[in-house]
């Protein structure tokens, strides 16, 4: 099976400017959770997203935003780019099964706002 | 309250065991995870425990849970250079939503 993928891997905005990332889950997940990692404040949990409806949601302003298509793909906003969003932006997802859960992640898409 | 934390670094030789600790303060944790990161990667799911378990081993790696203490610990066994990088203990309550710890980096010399 293929991993999860992300796309674009490495992105360069400016302050101001939107931005849309996009996560493909492994195939039969249903499941995906985006985080953002910096080396101030570590991984920190955005979102998750769960047959197209967002099952819970961290502690980040409204300009970032997702969403879950039928297919499971799922796309990521942020809008309004500060400087403080330069981070790692990582996805995962999941399946359920009895008494395992894993969560696999993506390689991750760099972003660097100027 | 959600917090997790780990030791910064962690410095051992090759060959030698290593053990990477980590405590969290979520009682109500069901899953505990590793995870490792190598520089410029995303994460590696290396294993995971569910809190009804004291111990789990998997090839090399063993992770023990005293959740009386709320202590999670990863041994790696014969440890190799190829383990250099950023692990990363991780708890959930049942949901998709993980509380990682802060990471530790573990360095392997000849």
């Amino acid at each position: 099976k293929a991993g999860v993928t992300q796309t674009p891997r490495y992105l360069i905005k400016t302050r101001g400017q939107q931005v849309t990332l996009s996560c493909s889950p492994i195939s039969g997940h249903r499941s995906v959770s985006w985080y953002q990692q910096t080396p101030g404040q570590g991984l920190q949990f955005l979102f998750e997203y769960f047959s197209e409806t967002q099952r819970n949601k961290g502690n980040f302003p409204g300009r970032f935003s997702g969403r879950q298509f039928s297919n499971s793909r799922s796309e990521m906003n942020v809008s309004t780019l500060e400087l403080g969003d330069s981070a790692l932006y990582l996805c995962a997802s999941s399946w359920k099964t009895g008494n395992e859960e894993t969560q696999y992640f993506g390689p991750g898409t760099r972003l660097l706002v100027l | 309250g959600e917090d997790v934390e780990q030791s910064l670094f962690l410095s051992v030789r090759e060959g030698d065991s290593s053990v990477i600790n980590c405590t969290y303060t979520d009682s109500s944790s069901t899953y505990l995870y590793w995870y490792k990161q190598e520089p410029g990667a995303g994460l590696q799911l290396l294993t995971y425990i569910f809190s009804n378990m004291d111990m789990k081993q998997d090839q090399r790696l063993t992770v023990l849970l005293n959740k009386k203490d709320k202590h999670l610990s990863l041994r790696i066994a014969d440890t190799q250079t190829g383990d250099s990088a950023i692990y990363f203990c991780a708890e959930s309550m049942g949901t998709d939503k993980l509380i990682f710890g802060t990471g530790t980096r573990l360095q392997v010399f000849p």
